[in-house]
């Protein structure tokens, strides 16, 4: 198993262009997360999806798109970057909700710098 | 109001002492769940430790235990024998049910945890 993986690792963008950070995973999780990550602020929510065609808006949604058409994937795209988009995004993934013990598994983040 | 606080932004313990790093929540949930994750400077989130709110006990792995003290809203991790390789950001988080029943993590800010040899 690859776990989550990301696209790219890097990447650096002007202010109004657009892209798409790429999120897999290969464990037939249902649930999906975005998050970023900012310096003395924790992880923050962006969006997340329980399954295929099913997204919500988490804590920091504005300027974030998200649609999941398989299990596998969860791509996040920025419409039209800002500087306050400068961030470390990671992906995420976990077992349908519940009770007990069904951690998220991170992917290695995608470090974006907007100019 | 912040859910999950963690008020040591660094620490700096002797390796091979134990370290506790401390953590206290907000929840009006009755079921929820608390993790303690590792960052280091590579980048990663590594999870370390669960705790569920019914949890009698207090989870332990390995050298990891959480000291759950659920009347006090507080789940602290303690670090048994510290290493070098403990050196590393610590945040704790908590699950909890979003209003479709789904579940989303809420983190705190973090420790920066340095081990010195």
């Amino acid at each position: 198993n690859a776990g989550v993986t990301q696209t790219p690792k890097f990447q650096v963008l002007k202010t109004g262009q657009s892209m798409t950070l790429q999120c897999a995973q290969d464990m037939n999780h249902e649930y999906m997360s975005w998050y970023r990550q900012d310096p003395g602020m924790g992880l923050r929510l962006i969006h997340y999806s329980v399954g295929a065609g099913i997204t919500d808006q988490g804590e920091v949604p504005n300027g974030y798109n998200v649609s999941r058409s398989t299990t596998e994937d969860f791509p996040l795209r920025l419409l039209s970057a800002a500087p306050s988009q400068t961030s470390v995004y990671f992906c995420a993934s976990k077992q349908a909700s519940g009770a007990g013990l069904y951690e998220q598994y991170f992917g290695p983040g995608t470090r974006l710098t907007v100019t | 109001a912040q859910k999950i606080t963690q008020t040591q932004p660094g620490m700096f313990v002797q390796e091979k002492e134990a370290v506790t790093l401390d953590c206290t929540y907000d929840t009006s949930d009755q079921s929820y769940g608390l993790f303690w994750y590792k960052q280091p400077s590579s980048g990663e989130m590594i999870f370390l430790i669960y705790q569920g709110s019914y949890d009698e006990q207090n989870a332990t792995e390995g050298r990891y235990s959480l000291n759950f003290q659920k009347a006090r809203k507080s789940a602290n991790l303690v670090i048994s024998a510290s290493q070098l390789g403990d050196s590393a950001m610590y945040f704790c988080a908590m699950r909890e049910r979003s209003n479709f029943g789904n579940e989303k993590l809420t983190f705190g800010t973090g420790t920066r945890l340095t081990i010195i040899p």
